[in-house]
């Protein structure tokens, strides 16, 4: 069964500072990965989907990477800034049965970035 | 191009009530997903619908279910409502298999 961890659960950094959001999966048997971005009492962002056969993707000062073969992707965060405090979620699509309609959730990382 | 909307926004309701969601996708989007989100269980699976047909079920009691119209219109419904049902209740919708998913704001639900 798919697993998708988040870590660390929160984070708070000063402004300006270039931070690593981390996500790991159990089965490595994805054909994407997808990044969104949550903010309080609201729906989902979507911000970065990778395709198996992608390593990155770059959207502004967002990146991210993914490494199938060791069940991991990375958020990096460029030059950070109060407004993107915010929960950031990545997901997967389940492995049986599953379309891009069912994804497994990490539990999200709470990022705070103070001025 | 409008995005995802979910209606009601708030919803509040007692223990035996029923209610139903409400979820237009993105024009053009054939796939409707439904996620429930509570503090301590995350995002959680409900089930997809794919050109009115269910194609993915997710592990909820039969309490819960859905339907997906001809215009790609879905709605959700929660039968004998139950404290626990509380959360905020999001759907997505995506072109196809593989492309991105895009989610609506979501409707909270309070069972009291």
């Amino acid at each position: 069964k798919q697993e998708v961890t988040q870590i660390p659960a929160a984070l708070s950094v000063p402004e300006g500072e270039n931070l690593v959001l981390n996500c790991s999966f159990t089965d490595s048997a994805i054909y994407n990965l997808q990044w969104f971005r949550q903010d309080p009492g609201k729906g989902l962002t979507s911000l970065l989907l990778i395709q198996s056969s992608q390593r990155e993707q770059t959207s502004g000062r967002l990146n991210a990477s993914l490494d199938k073969s060791s069940g991991r992707s990375t958020l990096y965060i460029a030059a950070s800034q109060p407004g993107d405090s915010a929960t950031y979620l990545c997901a997967v699509p389940a492995l049986y049965g599953g379309s891009q309609g069912n994804l497994i959730f990490g539990k999200g990382t709470k990022l705070s970035v103070k001025p | 191009k409008a995005g995802v909307t979910q209606t009601p926004r708030y919803l509040i309701k007692t223990r035996g009530q029923q209610v139903t969601l409400s979820c237009s996708p993105i024009s053009g989007h054939r796939s409707v997903s439904w996620y429930q989100q509570t503090p301590g269980q995350g995002l959680q699976f409900l089930f997809e619908y794919f050109s009115e047909t269910q194609r993915n079920k997710g592990n909820f009691p039969g309490r819960f279910s859905g339907r997906q119209f001809s215009n790609s219109r879905s709605e959700m419904n929660v039968s004998t409502l139950e404290l626990g049902d509380s959360a905020l209740y999001l759907c997505a919708s995506s072109s196809d298999a593989r492309e991105k998913l895009f989610f609506g704001s979501g409707t909270q639900l309070s069972v009291l």
